[in-house]
């Protein structure tokens, strides 16, 4: 049973455009909530993360927005670049097992 | 400083045949992970081993095993491969259980005909 529901499958952005990604998940115990980029032949590498007690992170170009009551929380990539091209995954956890929990990821293309 | 190592990077193995994974990292981290990574699946636990000396299951261990050989090093061995194996398996570490922020390896891409 998949405890973290992540779309779109697979996404085409223009350069320069805003990349949204959407997840939500089940589990109200969950508070840890991290993306992972991942570059092809490559290992998932920590991009940004959050906990519920705030309803939006920016690091950068990357933002994370939370919304608690909904269980859902996105990745907004602005000024997108191709650069940016890879598997971005949302996870999440909680602090009485500490697993990580995955999406099924999302194919970014940013087009130049 | 290497990070998360992993070998080998490729492996084609017959039905039933064995095989052990190898996973070593230079981070002096405690606590390690394997998991397989299967299309439209993200990524699902195997094993980890919160320290050295300790091991648990995790989400999918069916058909696994694994040793924490010593703090730097994690094995996963498939004692009797089967199709359903095929997958990229990564081996990634953390500082504690505690500390969510995990680091991977490179992966190996295994599959069994």
């Amino acid at each position: 049973q998949q405890q973290v529901k992540q779309s779109p499958q697979s996404l085409i952005v223009q350069k320069g455009g805003i990349s949204i990604i959407n997840c939500a998940y089940e589990n109200t115990a969950f508070d840890y909530f991290p993306w992972y980029q991942q570059f092809p032949g490559k290992g998932p590498a920590l991009l940004i993360a959050i906990r519920p007690d705030v309803s939006e992170k920016k690091e950068g170009r990357f933002t994370i927005s939370f919304n608690k009551s909904a269980k859902q929380f996105s990745l907004h990539i602005m000024d997108s670049q191709p650069g940016d091209s890879a598997t971005y995954f949302c996870a999440a956890s909680r602090d009485s097992n500490y697993q990580l929990i995955w999406g099924a990821g999302t194919k970014l293309i940013i087009k130049p | 400083n290497a990070g998360v190592t992993q070998t080998p990077k490729f492996q084609v193995l017959k039905t039933g045949q064995s095989m052990t994974l190898q996973c070593a990292q230079d981070m002096n981290h405690n606590s390690m992970y394997w998991y397989r990574q299967d299309p439209g699946m993200g990524l699902r636990l195997i094993y980890y081993s919160a320290s050295e000396g300790t091991t648990d299951k995790g989400e999918v261990p069916n058909g696994y095993n694994v040793s924490r050989l010593n703090k730097r090093e994690f094995s996963l061995r498939l004692e009797s491969a089967a199709p359903s194996q095929t997958s990229v398996y990564f081996c990634a570490s953390s500082v504690h259980r505690e500390s969510y922020e995990q680091y991977f390896g490179p992966g190996t891409r295994l599959t069994v005909t």
